[in-house]
């Protein structure tokens, strides 16, 4: 397979508890992008790395959310300290033409 | 303020019922428009890219076509399988690094 892949594909923490989510992004693509979907919402956009710089953030990634993207391969989501308004599905996408954007699988978070 | 509509929020069609979703965007300067497909529970699945007024794409029942304000995916006698969320997205020039604005999405189901 040589899509986008991410891990775990679910995961369930309690409030306060720190969490971190990986994403493979099709080999060779350079910019890898995270985005965040809630119930009955499109994905709104968290973060973009070209190669291993972080060149964007969005006003929705708060001081407890750090992203990470070393060697501009993989790239991990952190959150610290959860809150029951993380819980969403995390999605990440990648691509090598700055247009076309394929998306993972997601990682759906639950904080209880 | 860059701003993508969706409608209606949802639809359902009989079998071999056609149809149309429609996007409405604003957006300062559009560099593309965007459709995705999302089942449930799993990342959104590209579709079309569409750059300029009057540009059609098609893909076996579906064709999405564009003009200077909105977008309209025509599905022509759907299948069962096709039930799933439609996803419309924007991309601009210029400012953000290319993250795509997202419409909440269409959620179409088909019947036999």
């Amino acid at each position: 397979d040589t899509g986008v892949s991410q891990d775990p594909r679910h995961k369930i923490t309690k409030r306060g508890q720190n969490v971190t989510f990986r994403c493979d992004p099709i080999s060779e693509h350079n910019r890898l992008y995270w985005y965040r979907q809630t119930l009955g919402q499109g994905p709104e956009f968290l973060t973009y790395f070209q190669n291993e710089a972080q060149l964007e953030k969005s006003r929705l990634l708060s001081d407890r959310f750090s992203a990470e993207r070393p060697k501009g391969s993989f790239s991990t989501l952190e959150i610290q300290r959860t809150e029951q308004g993380d819980s969403a599905m995390y999605l990440c996408a990648s691509t090598l033409t700055a247009v076309e954007q394929f998306f993972g699988p997601g990682t759906r978070l639950t904080v209880l | 303020e860059d701003q993508v509509t969706q409608s209606p929020e949802a639809l359902r069609l009989q079998e071999g019922e056609s149809s149309s979703l429609n996007c409405s965007y604003t957006v300062s300067g559009l560099r593309g428009l965007f459709w995705y497909r999302q089942d449930p529970g799993k990342g959104p699945e590209f579709l079309f890219t569409l750059y300029s007024a009057g540009e059609e794409k098609e893909k076996e029942r579906l064709k999405a076509t564009l003009t200077k304000k909105e977008s309209f995916l025509h599905i022509t006698a759907p299948k069962p399988e096709d039930s799933a969320t439609y996803l419309c997205a924007v991309q601009r020039y210029g400012g953000s690094q290319g993250n795509l604005i997202f419409g909440k999405g269409t959620k179409l189901s088909v019947k036999p």
